[in-house]
């Protein structure tokens, strides 16, 4: 069973185009983040869900809205696309209550490339 | 906030050890995480230690953490072809919240 999973792997769409990437966890975590992976393998927080609540928002566009109609899924809607939203988003979660040592865990990542 | 630095590249020869270092900020950070990214993969963890230990040894896997120094690295003996791959530091942030802060990733290259 895949603990942290993501759909689509891979997304190739043109600019100005409205998408959307979900992730589901099958873990029991209480809190699930999006984070964006650039070419150099650089990685940035965008969002960080707690109990379906919005607890981080770093500063991106606000053509980005992520949803968490529960606990277990966290998706990231992308409005307009731009060529520079190309990237692999990657899903993570966490339970801290649980221990502050299994860190997150993440999804295999979503390629998005914007032609 | 928190910031984690670490070299970018580290190129060993097959059988060799690997030592990956990391620095960061926050003195109040309690775990400290290193996490392995293989090509077209997510992040896997591969082990933690927490702020009040100064070692941790998992197989191949040693974590050294200087706290005074905020200096933290990761030694994998005996290097594999296999451990070819971008290896990520990452610290909490803050003393009462659970945020990870990344370094941006040290890829590491075995030479057959």
């Amino acid at each position: 069973d895949t603990a942290v999973s993501q759909t689509p792997k891979y997304l190739v769409t043109q600019m100005g185009n409205d998408k959307s990437i979900k992730c589901e966890q099958n873990l029991g975590h209480d809190t699930m983040y999006w984070y964006k992976q650039d070419s150099k393998k650089f990685l940035k927080i965008m969002f960080s869900y707690n109990n379906k609540e919005l607890i981080i928002n770093e500063t991106v566009p606000n053509r980005f809205s992520p949803k968490s109609p529960d606990k277990a899924h966290l998706n990231l809607h992308i409005n307009s696309l731009e060529l520079g939203d190309s990237a692999v988003y990657f899903c993570a979660s966490s339970h801290p209550a649980r221990g502050r040592e299994n860190g997150y865990t993440f999804g295999s990542g979503t390629r998005l490339t914007v032609v | 906030g928190e910031d984690v630095e670490q070299s970018l590249f580290l190129s060993v020869r097959e059988g060799d050890s690997s030592v990956i270092n990391c620095t960061y900020t926050d003195s109040s950070s309690t775990y400290l995480y290193w996490y392995k990214q293989e090509p077209g993969a997510g992040l896997q963890l591969l082990t933690y230690i927490f702020s009040n230990m100064d070692m941790k040894q998992d197989q191949r896997l040693t974590v050294l953490l200087n706290k005074k120094d905020k200096h933290l690295s990761l030694r994998i003996a005996d290097t594999q072809t296999g451990d070819s791959a971008i290896y990520f530091c990452a610290a909490t942030s803050g003393a009462g919240s659970y945020q990870l802060t990344f370094g941006k990733g040290t890829k590491l290259s075995v030479i057959p």
